[in-house]
Order: C-alpha cells, then structure tokens, then sequence
C-alpha cells in the first residue's frame, strides 16, 4: 500500500483561526483522496472526497466554506478549518485510495480550538 | 443509503481466547468489499482483513479470519488466540461503488491476562 503521511499530528488554535492541514503520498500518485472527522469515542464520518485537479465532493451536512479542501498535485491534499470554532474541536483523518479498493490512512490530526 | 450496524460496543477476551465481532451491513450495490480495521489507541487506522462480495471463500489473515454471509448481509470477525496487542477499536465498514467508505461505530475489544 501507499505510505501516507499526515500534519501536522496535534494543533491547538484560537477560535476565529484557520488551521490547515496536509496530507501527503509519499509514494503513490493519489487521484482521490478522503478527510474523515472522528468524535472522541465515535466512528469516523466522511466529510469528503479529494480529487487532483478539480473541486472536492463533500458529503451531506459538511459546510465546504467552513472545510475547504485543496488536491493541487497528485501527492498533496489539504484541509482548511476557517474560522475555526470549539466544536470543531476534533480528530481529522486523510486516506488515499491506492486503486482496487485499496486504502492507506495518515496517521490524524488532532484539533483543538481555544 | 449504505449502512453499517456494529451492536456490540465492548467485547471482553482473555488472552489465548477466541472472540467474535459482529458487523451486518446493508447495500444495494451488486459488487462491493467489507473490511475490518483496527484502531488502536494511537489512534492509527489499520486494516486487518478485507473480503470481496463476489468472493465466496471466507478471507483470513493469521489468526483474523472472517465468515461472510452475503444473502444474511452479515459480516463477522473472529479473532483466535487471542493476544494484549489485539485490545483496540475494531470497525466494519463497507465501499460504495465511489470508493467511499462506510463505517460501523465500533466495537471496543479489552484483552485480559
């Protein structure tokens, strides 16, 4: 599989801020990838999908002004918390699917907004 | 809409044991693949078996092996012999024909000595 890496691992920001988020393919030319969102003590969510070249598919609820996701190159996908609130206080998970239902999780960022 | 159903929220074995996780799921997809990951405290998502629907052989992987009943939409995981580094978050979950995946909400196994 591929080898995904993701940052940064923890970050703490005020509230009204942007924080962005990186995830990398270190190896493997990632057409899609996806940003998960997981609760303390809850599943991951999908938030949406990533897609090199062209504008990200986000899932129903997701506000895409608030999570603004940029593929620009085949090894780079970020995630932008704008304006960032407690409640977006969270876990944030990238895969990059390697084809044939393959998937390589980053190891998640934890967010934390004062 | 895809959904996975994990009822079980903690499972508890002793080391050396054998427990079994249950996962049902239901699809309209024709051709989709099940898996089941891992998560342990750091909180790394790793997988540990994945199943092909069209693929009526029951996947394993060492001591993980799966029994997959497709006409039950049922999807369980059993893990034998037991061991400390197995205790973790499991999920189910389940592609759609996007590639996205669809999780369960976990089961939380606790491995005792």
């Amino acid at each position: 599989g591929a080898v995904v890496s993701q940052h940064p691992s923890r970050v703490i920001c005020k509230s009204g801020t942007s924080v962005k988020i990186e995830c990398r393919s270190l190896d493997f030319q990632a057409t899609t990838m996806f940003w998960y969102r997981q609760f303390p003590k809850q599943s991951l969510m999908l938030m949406a999908t990533s897609n090199e070249g062209s504008k990200a598919t986000y899932e129903q609820g997701v506000e895409k002004d608030k999570f603004l996701i940029n593929h620009a190159s085949l090894t780079l996908s970020t995630l932008t918390v704008t304006s960032a609130h407690p409640e977006d206080s969270s876990f944030y998970i990238c895969s990059v699917t390697t084809g044939g239902f393959g998937y390589t999780f980053g190891s998640g960022t934890r967010l934390t907004v004062v | 809409a895809q959904t996975v159903t994990q009822s079980q929220p903690e499972m508890s074995v002793q080391e050396a044991e054998t427990v079994t996780l249950s996962c049902t799921y239901d699809t309209s997809e024709s051709d989709y693949y099940l898996f089941w990951y891992k998560q342990p405290p750091s909180r790394q998502m790793i997988l540990v078996i994945r199943q092909e629907a069209y693929k009526q052989q029951n996947a394993t992987e060492n001591r993980f092996s799966v029994n997959f009943q497709k006409a039950a939409k049922s999807f369980s995981l059993k893990i034998s012999d037991s061991q400390l580094g197995d205790a973790a978050m499991y999920f189910c979950a389940l592609t759609d024909s996007w590639g996205k995946l669809q999780f369960g909400a976990g089961t939380q196994v606790v491995v005792t000595p």
